[in-house]
């Protein structure tokens, strides 16, 4: 059974310091997606991948967010420097292109104090 | 871009069926609607989508009105374990990118009481 893979599941850090967080999207997959979780927002778009090109992250603070996708296997999500206000769950899901259906990952859960 | 309206939350008993509503009233003729769930704690999980006829599968049945303009997501036997957040999306096509940006809105808190 084929799935997301997110690491860590849970992060505590002090602010100012550096979180990464990794996805393996689904063997196949061409797209991969990041979203943010609060209780405020809801889920929200962070930023797309389409065969690893970045094709939108316009939803991502873009001086302290980056995202990557170094291979296929691998989608990275930086926060640096980390601040309290982007403790939340984050999501990686993947799918394809021509399916258009997301398979989520199981979230990683971060709390910068 | 098109957006969906859905209540809050619903209230359902045990062994009954489930039918969420969803309003898609600005959605273009070539974008499909996608039905997700999320349970507590968990990452969301796709139930079903649709174009423009009627769809089922294994987990829910999705009614799509002719004029595209809402549609309802049926739960036909709703169990405890269905109690989650529901969330009808519009898949919109991202420009000449041909990239797909998927919107969340609130959702729809199921209860599905014993």
């Amino acid at each position: 059974d084929a799935r997301v893979t997110q690491t860590p599941r849970h992060k505590v850090t002090e602010m100012g310091q550096e979180v990464t967080m990794r996805c393996q999207p689904i063997l196949g997959h061409n797209t991969v997606f990041w979203y943010r979780q609060t209780m405020m927002q809801g889920l929200e778009l962070l930023a797309y991948f389409r065969n690893r090109a970045p094709l939108d992250d316009s939803g991502m603070p873009k001086d302290r967010f980056s995202a990557e996708m170094p291979d296929a296997t691998l989608a990275t999500l930086k926060i640096q420097p980390s601040e309290p206000r982007d403790s939340a769950v984050y999501f990686c899901a993947s799918g394809l292109v021509q399916g258009g259906t997301q398979y989520f990952g199981p979230g990683t859960r971060l709390l910068v104090l | 871009d098109a957006k969906t309206t859905q209540p809050p939350s619903m209230d359902c008993a045990e062994g009954r069926a489930a039918n969420l509503p969803c309003n898609h009233s600005t959605i273009s003729g070539n974008e499909y609607v996608y039905w997700y769930r999320q349970i507590h704690s968990q990452g969301p999980q796709y139930i079903i989508h649709g174009l423009k006829n009627n769809e089922t599968n294994e987990m829910a049945s999705l009614i799509i009105t002719e004029d595209r303009k809402s549609s309802t997501l049926i739960l036909p036997h709703a169990t405890l374990r269905d109690t989650a957040v529901y969330y009808c999306i519009v898949r919109v096509a991202e420009g000449n990118t041909g990239g797909f940006k998927t919107i969340f809105g609130a959702g729809t808190r199921l209860f599905v009481k014993a």
